[in-house]
């Protein structure tokens, strides 16, 4: 299958840790990129190549992979990281160039 | 740093046409490939073209093929998205997208365009 899996919500108590989780047979031979997105704002990358992080994006977000699993992880989640999470990558299967997860909204209890 | 701006989203008819563009700034546009992604309002993103630097290489998501064709003109730095037999189920807001190594990071991304397909 060329989808990855996202569950569509997850929520957190301010200041613990949180995963979200992509998964799909794509992520078994591409590294996924996660991004976050916020209410009337374009997506703003997170992680690229299973743990990188761009210039500027708190270290608190890390990512990992295990298998056809990517896991983007938030230590210390805060109240502004409320979002939406989604994962992307190559599609392996060749049906489409890049596959995106469809999201998962996280909630900052 | 790189700024991207799309414009060209308009409200239009079942069966008619619509051009976007992606104006990027910096020297480095020819360089990368681009990507058009988009996403009904309220719903998840949906990748649906590719080009990368110098054009050769072309990929369209199933939803569009045969309807909407990218392009780029390197020489002014843009982006297009050209939009033919438009559906009710293509409303939605386009994003350009940049693309590093060819590998789904996209690192830069427009504000996005709306685009409403509605009689």
């Amino acid at each position: 299958s060329s989808e990855l899996t996202q569950d569509p919500a997850v929520s957190v108590a301010l200041g613990q840790t949180v995963r979200v989780t992509c998964r799909g047979d794509s992520l078994r031979k591409y590294f996924a990129s996660w991004y976050q997105q916020k209410p009337g704002q374009a997506p703003l990358l997170l992680i690229y190549g299973v743990h990188s992080r761009p210039s500027g994006i708190p270290a608190r977000f890390s990512g990992s992979n295990s298998g056809d699993t990517a896991s983007l992880t938030i230590t210390g989640a805060q109240a502004e990281d409320e979002a939406d999470y989604y994962c992307n990558s190559r599609d392996s299967t060749g049906k489409n160039y890049v596959v995106f997860g469809g999201g998962t909204k996280l909630t900052v209890l | 740093e790189v700024q991207m701006v799309e414009s060209g989203g308009n409200l239009v008819r079942p069966g008619g046409s619509l051009r976007l563009s992606c104006s990027a700034s910096g020297s480095s546009f020819k360089t990368y490939s681009m990507n058009w992604v988009r996403q009904v309002p309220g719903k998840g993103l949906e990748w649906i073209s590719h080009i990368s630097g110098n054009s050769d290489d072309v990929y369209y998501a199933d939803s569009v093929k045969g309807r909407f064709t990218i392009a780029r003109d390197n020489t002014r730095n843009l982006l297009f998205l050209q939009m033919n037999s438009l559906r009710g189920d293509d409303t939605a807001v386009y994003y350009c997208a940049r693309e590093q190594l060819s590998s789904a990071i996209f690192d830069n991304w427009g504000q996005g365009t709306l685009v409403t397909v509605s009689s």
